[in-house]
């Protein structure tokens, strides 16, 4: 299995570009996430889905699009690249929730993303 | 929303001491989770508890229900442990139940 898979890596951007980050994972689970990373905070989550074709706001979600047409696949668009939106970027796949509980979740490399 | 504490925020110890990172957290919670990140930037899940101890390795974590406190050991450490921990608390639903401490950067010097 190859987990969660992300690209690119590295990506820079000039304002009001526009790009799609990739998120794939192979271990079929229902749930993913996208989250951003930044110095000095706590990852804070943007959007996340629960299954093909339900998707959910996060904490962070203005500037960002996500959708889930496949179980395997959950990119993130960003529609116009703002340099607050400079940030390390990380998608996360999990097993579904079960009474109650979140279990663990396994995360992809990351994506550093600079805007100009 | 859960505010989520970890102490300290740096920490330098020479190879073989016994590691104590904190995490305290405001609201009940139905899980604790640890993580760790490595100086590449890769995440990777340790733990997920609710009550009581788990161990693995030379990884120890615990969770204080009552004290909304957990605290993270490692035993005789080494310079691979060297990276960032970071605690999240999940106060129920799903990764929007989480809430994410500001982590732990931990060096082990040999």
């Amino acid at each position: 299995n190859a987990g969660v898979t992300q690209t690119p890596k590295f990506q820079v951007l000039k304002t009001g570009q526009s790009m799609t980050l990739q998120c794939a994972q192979d271990m079929n689970h229902e749930y993913m996430s996208w989250y951003r990373q930044d110095p000095g905070m706590g990852l804070r989550l943007i959007h996340y889905s629960v299954g093909a074709g339900i998707t959910d706001q996060g904490e962070v979600p203005n500037g960002y699009n996500v959708s889930r047409s496949t179980t395997e696949d959950f990119p993130l668009r960003l529609l116009s690249a703002a340099p607050s939106q400079t940030s390390v970027y990380f998608c996360a796949s999990s097993y579904s929730i079960i009474q109650g509980a979140f279990y663990e979740q396994f995360f992809g490399p990351g994506t550093r993303l600079t805007v100009l | 929303k859960n505010e989520v504490e970890q102490s300290p925020q740096n920490l330098t110890a020479q190879e073989g001491e016994f590691i104590t990172i904190n995490c305290s957290y405001s609201v009940g919670i139905s899980a604790l989770h640890w993580l760790q990140q490595h100086p590449g930037g890769g995440i990777v899940s340790l733990f997920m508890l609710s009550s009581g101890k788990k161990k693995h390795g030379r990884l120890i974590a615990t969770i204080n229900i009552q004290e909304k406190h957990s605290s993270l050991h490692i035993t005789a450490s080494h310079p691979r442990d060297s990276a960032v921990y970071i605690c999240a608390a999940h106060s129920g639903g799903g990764a929007d139940g989480l809430t994410f401490g500001k982590g732990t950067h931990l060096i082990i010097q040999p």
